[in-house]
């Protein structure tokens, strides 16, 4: 069964960091391309990062650019986001996805980031 | 506020058809970036539902259908059902390399 397991979510000071991961499994996960997108308390889908299969390319919206650092471990079937002076703002349920083309085609449960003092 | 935009909510009674669009502009779907349609029942996570355009992926009922022109897209549900009431995305790729989302349209079934 493909499946994504996301987990590193907790609740973080306003400046402070995390790292979230993204187990995957079922599927040549090194063949495939990932996302991470975010989704605030009541609100809609927000991409956030995007990675290469190899991991030699990356992308960021302009909300997480230069705070944000994705990343994968292809041997260990892992994805990674590092977030870095973290903001009220990046509270969300953080999802991570496998990116088919240009559409996420499988998605894993979320863990959940709050930004609170 | 979303790059692509949807309704906020749309409604219909079981059986009816109901349609939702998605409108963005000439660097996402007017470019020709294909429209992904994605559902999300309360409490869980997206799911793909139409892929390019109008694809579905195994497993989605023939109900759902996607369309494209120019630079909006639309959604259309037929024979609604009760299970059918969930929050439901558009997605398209923008030529800044950003994947963008529209706002999400809740639909009710009455």
């Amino acid at each position: 069964e493909v499946q994504l397991v996301e987990s590193g979510g907790a609740l973080e000071q306003p400046g402070g960091s995390l790292r979230l991961s993204c187990a995957a499994s079922g599927f040549t996960f090194s063949s495939y391309e990932m996302s991470w997108v975010r989704q605030a308390p009541g609100k809609g889908l927000e991409w956030v990062s995007y990675i290469s299969s190899s991991g030699r390319n990356t992308f960021y919206a302009d909300s997480v650019k230069g705070r944000f650092t994705i990343s994968r471990d292809n041997a260990k079937n892992s994805l990674f986001l590092q977030m870095k002076s973290l903001r009220a703002e990046d509270t969300a349920v953080y999802y991570c996805a496998r990116v088919e083309t240009t559409f996420m085609d499988v998605w894993g449960k979320g863990t959940t980031v709050t930004v609170s003092s | 506020q979303s790059v692509l935009t949807q309704p906020p909510s749309v409604s219909g009674a079981p059986g009816q058809r109901v349609t939702i669009s998605c409108t963005g502009s000439s660097s996402n779907i007017g470019a020709g970036f294909a429209v992904h349609w994605y559902q999300q029942l309360p409490g869980a996570a997206p799911k793909l539902l139409i892929s390019a355009n109008s694809d579905r992926p195994s497993g989605v009922p023939d109900r759902f259908s996607g369309s494209k022109s120019g630079t909006s897209a639309s959604l259309a549900i037929t024979g609604l059902q009760a299970e059918d009431e969930a929050d439901y995305y558009c997605q398209s790729f923008d030529s800044s390399r950003n994947w963008v989302f529209g706002g999400g349209t809740k639909l009710t079934v009455l």
